[in-house]
């Protein structure tokens, strides 16, 4: 089945930091989505990109959708204490097919 | 705005009870999934629903049923618990052709002695 690899694993930063995550697939997407997802909580979905090169901003995040359709990119800005999360990419082949391919995730850790 | 609420959020079993965990959107979304998700491993998909019915195996299914006889609920079950199930269980659903984006519930905790 469809893999993706999403890197780093886990993060440890100071707050104010720059902090980028990426995944990678061996196969096309046509659909990526970043998640966040808070201790006790369920994902939360953070930037949804539909098209190949978009570069999608929300306040502090931004994410690409990579021009191969294999990887996809988030960046966040300025790191505060309320970033604390495990950040999930997702990737969505499109047409009839139902099923979303996550990512293991990013645990970031903001040190104020 | 509800969206979609998960019950129980915490269960403790011991091995060979069964339990059905529940799954209610208010969304009227027509596909509904459940995921498990342990250390390490990120979401894995257990079973899925594209409309009130019908029942689709994901990606871990065994040791787990489905049952989705009304549109707005989802129902997990476990017939016989064993604590290699102990996890993390999330349920999502999302509308077709709405750029694959799925919404998720808070999660229900599930601890098997």
């Amino acid at each position: 089945g469809q893999q993706l690899n999403q890197s780093p694993q886990s993060m440890f930063i100071q707050e104010g930091e720059d902090v980028s995550m990426n995944c990678t697939s061996s196969s096309i997407f046509n659909t990526w989505l970043w998640y966040k997802q808070e201790p006790g909580e369920g994902p939360v979905l953070l930037i949804a990109l539909y098209k190949a090169g978009e570069l999608t901003s929300n306040g502090r995040l931004t994410a690409q959708f990579g021009i191969t359709r294999k990887d996809s990119f988030l960046n966040i800005s300025a790191s505060i204490p309320s970033d604390v999360g495990i950040y999930f990419c997702a990737g969505g082949p499109g047409g009839s097919n139902y099923k979303l391919t996550f990512g293991k995730g990013t645990l970031l850790t903001v040190n104020p | 705005n509800a969206g979609v609420t998960q019950t129980p959020k915490f269960r403790v079993l011991k091995t060979g009870q069964s339990m059905t965990l529940l799954c209610a959107q208010d969304m009227n979304h027509e596909y509904m999934y459940w995921y498990r998700q342990d250390p390490g491993m990120g979401l894995r998909l257990i079973h899925y629903s594209v409309g009130e019915g019908t029942t689709a195996k994901g990606e871990v299914p065994d040791g787990y049923n489905v049952s989705r006889l009304k549109k707005q609920n989802f129902l997990l079950g476990l017939e016989s618990a064993a604590p290699s199930q102990t996890s993390v269980y999330f349920c999502a659903s999302r509308e077709p052709g709405r750029g694959n984006i799925q919404y998720f519930g808070a999660g229900t905790r599930l601890s098997v002695l």
